[in-house]
């Protein structure tokens, strides 16, 4: 059964870099037959996809418009897992995030990590 | 404001159908793009419902069903429950490969 674990803070200052882990268990990140995604979601924007990484001899990703300027996902196979930085963030990146698994479909969701930005 | 439209709100009474549709357009569903649908209970992440326009994952009952046509689609649920008030949202792409989500709709058993 895959399971994905989120970690990283619950609050992130204005202008700062919000960071975030999901670490895979019972896949691997360098799977060739999925991609992994981050999701998030708020009361003003819902859900709102934005990002992936995924492998195919090598290694690709694709971002949101929203927030194509200011997103990295990486991976490490090595620790078998992906992240999220979002930079210079403001109160209305304020929401919970998700990763997940789905090339098309998302069929494992992170239990998710409400992240609030305030001073 | 989502790019496919779904209702706020639907209600039905126990045993009743109920339907939820998810409109798009000619650059999401209308292209082609399989829609999916997921269930997200309060507190929790969205678990997968539909996948593929119509087919269930191992373990969602024969009660919910779903259907796609032009650029909409429709989640139904037959035989409501108690258990399946929740919020439901659709899924697509667009041509970039960027995934879209409906704007949810709250489920009311009443």
């Amino acid at each position: 059964q895959v399971q994905l674990q989120q970690s990283g803070p619950g609050l992130v200052k204005p202008s700062q870099t919000l960071s975030l882990t999901c670490a895979i268990s019972g896949d691997s990140v360098s799977s060739s037959s999925t991609a992994w995604s981050w999701i998030r979601q708020s009361p003003s924007r819902g859900l709102e996809w934005l990002g992936r990484t995924y492998y195919r001899s090598r290694w690709y990703n694709d971002y949101a418009l929203s927030v194509k300027s200011r997103i990295t996902i990486n991976s490490d196979t090595s620790k078998n897992l992906f992240s999220l930085q979002l930079n210079s963030v403001t109160p209305e990146d304020t929401a919970v995030y998700y990763c997940a698994r789905g090339v098309k479909e998302i069929d494992f969701w992170g239990q998710g990590t409400l992240v609030t930005v305030s001073s | 404001q989502s790019v496919l439209t779904q209702p706020p709100s639907v209600s039905g009474a126990p045993g009743q159908r109920v339907t939820i549709s998810c409109t798009g357009s000619s650059s999401n569903i209308g292209a082609g793009y399989d829609v999916h649908w997921y269930q997200q209970l309060p507190g929790t992440a969205p678990k997968l419902l539909i996948y593929t326009n119509n087919n269930r994952p191992s373990g969602v009952p024969d009660r919910f069903s779903g259907s796609k046509s032009g650029t909409s689609a429709s989640l139904a649920i037959t035989g409501l429950q108690a258990e399946d008030e929740a919020d439901y949202y659709c899924q697509s792409y667009d041509s970039s490969l960027s995934a879209l989500f409906g704007g949810g709709t709250k489920l009311t058993v009443l």
